[in-house]
């Protein structure tokens, strides 16, 4: 069980706006850094978000945002190319390492 | 550019050993804390372990804890991981990936990955 929760799976139409949320704790996102990594069945995970800050290359249709122990991440105007696994990550002061959540598996119908 | 390539990957059988390389170009090395992930098959992302920039301060998974050995070698901007008494669990790609900044911690986050390499432990 992963120490941050995401939701298993959320759908959009092309040109919609979707968010996902990255739930966790006092000790996680409560305190610290949250970040979103954007995964396909292969090649390297691309970095989307850390912190409130847009990767060069990433297109400013991704924006994210914190309130006390919950994150999101959100997606204007949905392409094609967004379709993917998306992960959210944070440091956690118990465990004194980098948690991750489960993923959200994002389909553009 | 900034590029990460793991090397090493491979199949073992439990108890055995790999040493994993992340050999890193278009920066400097010893300005960032470095991390290793894992993702098993048709799992998610795990965290494995992290190291800082001068490698005096490292870190591990309960998973891993005791069995694997992070370091690096700055002057030959390569990141290791050591596994050792590795079991059917560890199977997964492992990924070298970059934080942003010196010490892992409260503003880690990674910024750039490679591709991975795979590790397979039959037992």
């Amino acid at each position: 069980q992963s120490a941050l929760t995401q939701e298993a799976s959320v759908s959009g139409t092309v040109g919609q706006r979707v968010t996902l949320s990255c739930s966790g704790n006092i000790n996680n996102i409560g305190k610290f850094t949250v970040a979103w990594y954007k995964a396909t069945s292969h090649g390297a995970p691309k970095t989307v978000m850390f912190g409130n800050s847009l990767p060069s290359g990433i297109p400013d249709r991704f924006s994210a945002s914190k309130s006390e122990t919950t994150a999101s991440l959100t997606i204007s105007g949905l392409q094609p190319e967004d379709e993917a696994d998306y992960f959210c990550s944070s440091w956690d002061y118990d465990l004194i390492g980098v948690v991750f959540g489960g993923g959200t598996k994002l389909t553009v119908l | 550019d900034v590029q990460l390539v793991e090397s090493g990957g491979g199949q073992t059988q439990a108890g055995g050993s790999l040493r994993l390389s992340c050999a890193v170009s278009g920066f400097a090395l010893r300005n960032h804390a470095m991390h290793w992930v894992r993702r098993a098959p048709g799992k998610g992302l795990e965290w494995v372990s992290s190291i800082s920039g001068s490698g005096s301060n490292s870190y591990y998974a309960d998973s891993v804890k005791g069995r694997f050995t992070i370091s690096r070698d700055n002057f030959n901007n390569t990141l290791f991981l050591q596994m050792n008494s590795l079991r059917a669990a560890d199977t997964a790609v492992y990924l070298c990936a970059r934080d942003p900044h010196y010490w892992p911690g409260g503003s880690s986050s990674i910024d750039y990955w490679g591709q991975g390499t795979l590790v397979t432990v039959s037992s």
